[in-house]
């Protein structure tokens, strides 16, 4: 399968922790990566080779992988974090990019 | 830094063939990463189109792999894309982008800011 599933909207009260999850067959074979989007605005990396962080990412975003499903967690979430989380890998054949549909994150 | 920057028509008519470049700064396109074109359709999320490498070898999304062309030319240190017959499902923000990778790893260090399209005669 070709496909990564993400839950369309999650909220978290500021300062508290979140989970966004990323399902897929892909992420048995490929790490998953995160990107953070703002409106307006080019995604930006946040987790790369199951749980790296580009330079000048916060220590609060982590990311975790189990079989077939990836996760980001952002540990005290701040009001900055409100954004669209998308999930990507590499599919099994190595030939395509999938991209998940995308969580919207809401900092409440 | 690297920096790349997508340029091209932001309005293309019904039926026609839209073309953008992004042009590669602050690192050579002859190296050892995957050149690629993601766009967004307004509201939604990302979709992956293709991308290229500096031997030409190329790989599309399989839903648009029969209208999307994407080319490298290294003397120019940028990469191309078109896109033949579009629709207003064709209108989006597309953004080019750098992926490095080394199995089981792939992700995208390096992302345009964008260039929005309109398809409208």
């Amino acid at each position: 399968s070709s496909e990564l599933t993400q839950d369309p909207a999650v909220s978290v009260a500021l300062g508290q922790t979140v989970r966004i999850t990323c399902q897929g067959d892909s992420l048995r074979n490929y790490y998953a990566t995160w990107y953070q989007q703002k409106p307006g605005q080019a995604p930006i990396l946040v987790i790369y080779a199951k749980d790296n962080r580009p330079s000048g990412i916060p220590d609060r975003f982590s990311g975790s992988t189990s079989g077939n499903t990836a996760s980001l967690t952002i540990t005290g979430a701040q009001a900055e974090d409100e954004a669209d989380y998308y999930c990507s890998s590499r599919d099994s054949s190595a030939a395509r990019v999938v991209f998940g549909g995308g969580t919207k994150l809401t900092v409440l | 830094q690297v920096h790349l920057q997508e340029s091209g028509p932001g309005l293309v008519k019904p039926s026609g063939t839209l073309s953008l470049t992004c042009a590669v700064s602050g690192a050579s396109i002859s190296t050892n990463k995957w050149w690629n074109w993601v766009r967004q359709p307004p509201g939604k999320g990302l979709e992956w189109i293709g991308e290229i490498y500096h031997s030409g070898s190329t790989n599309y999304n399989p839903s648009l792999k029969s209208r999307v062309t994407i080319s490298v030319d290294k003397s120019k240190n940028q990469f191309s894309l078109e896109l033949t017959s579009v629709t207003a499902a064709d209108a989006a923000v597309y953004y080019c982008a750098r992926i490095s990778e080394r199995f089981p790893i792939s992700y995208v260090d390096v992302w345009g800011q964008g260039t929005t399209v309109i398809v409208s005669s």
